[in-house]
């Protein structure tokens, strides 16, 4: 089944410890990329991946880090969490970028930082 | 930079309506305009895709229409049903990289 998977869906943390979200996908999509979403204030971009190696800032990178070393997995690195990174984040990937191509999104990790 | 408004913010109707969901973008140099379905507490489910040389694409009881020069998308549902309950978000693609939410409209149909 062709699909966008995350781990952890669900992680409580505290302050500045260091924590790893897992993204993969399984349908040799170039594109990755990570939003989070927050009441109020809607899905908001926070990085991307146009391919292996190649990652840029979206809207909100602050206190974020990526990596892209695979073409499948795209993880999320909180370096030194704080609550204000309390949110639901989500993975998307598609075949490419542009007119034709849909993104296709994960299953969320609620994250929660005290 | 891009903004995306949704009205109404929350619908509710009764089993069997028709209705119109309406998204609005303030940057018309869109590559595509994207539909999303979000059940409470889980991910985004992706209902149509309109690219931006197109007029409207139809799935089922769906049918998206896009206006690129007014600025303008609604979703149309055709006799809705109870499992039709949901957050529909609208996205546009306005680059290679970035896709823009609006803040999504609430429906709830009752039986």
């Amino acid at each position: 089944e062709a699909q966008v998977t995350q781990n952890p869906r669900y992680l409580i943390t505290v302050t500045g410890k260091k924590l790893t979200v897992t993204c993969s996908q399984n349908m040799n999509h170039e594109y990755m990329s990570w939003y989070r979403q927050d009441p109020g204030l809607g899905l908001r971009q926070i990085y991307y991946s146009m391919n292996v190696e190649v990652t840029d800032k979206g809207d909100v990178p602050e206190g974020y880090k990526v990596s892209r070393k695979e073409k499948r997995n795209f993880p999320l690195i909180l370096e030194s969490p704080s609550p204000n990174q309390t949110s639901l984040y989500f993975c998307a990937s598609s075949l490419g970028t542009g007119r034709a191509y849909e993104q296709y999104f994960g299953p969320g990790t609620r994250l929660t930082v005290t | 930079k891009q903004e995306v408004t949704q009205i109404p913010a929350a619908l509710s109707v009764p089993e069997g309506e028709n209705l119109v969901l309406n998204c609005s973008f303030t940057d018309s140099a869109i590559y595509n305009l994207q539909w999303f379905r979000q059940d409470p507490g889980k991910g985004l489910t992706s209902l149509l895709l309109i690219q931006s040389s197109q007029r409207e694409q139809t799935s089922g009881r769906l049918n998206a229409s896009l206006d690129k020069s007014s600025g303008r998308s609604t979703l149309y549902i055709a006799a809705s049903q109870p499992g039709d309950s949901a957050t529909y978000l609208c996205a546009v693609g306005s680059g290679y990289s970035t896709l823009t939410f609006g803040k999504g409209t609430m429906l709830l149909v009752s039986p």
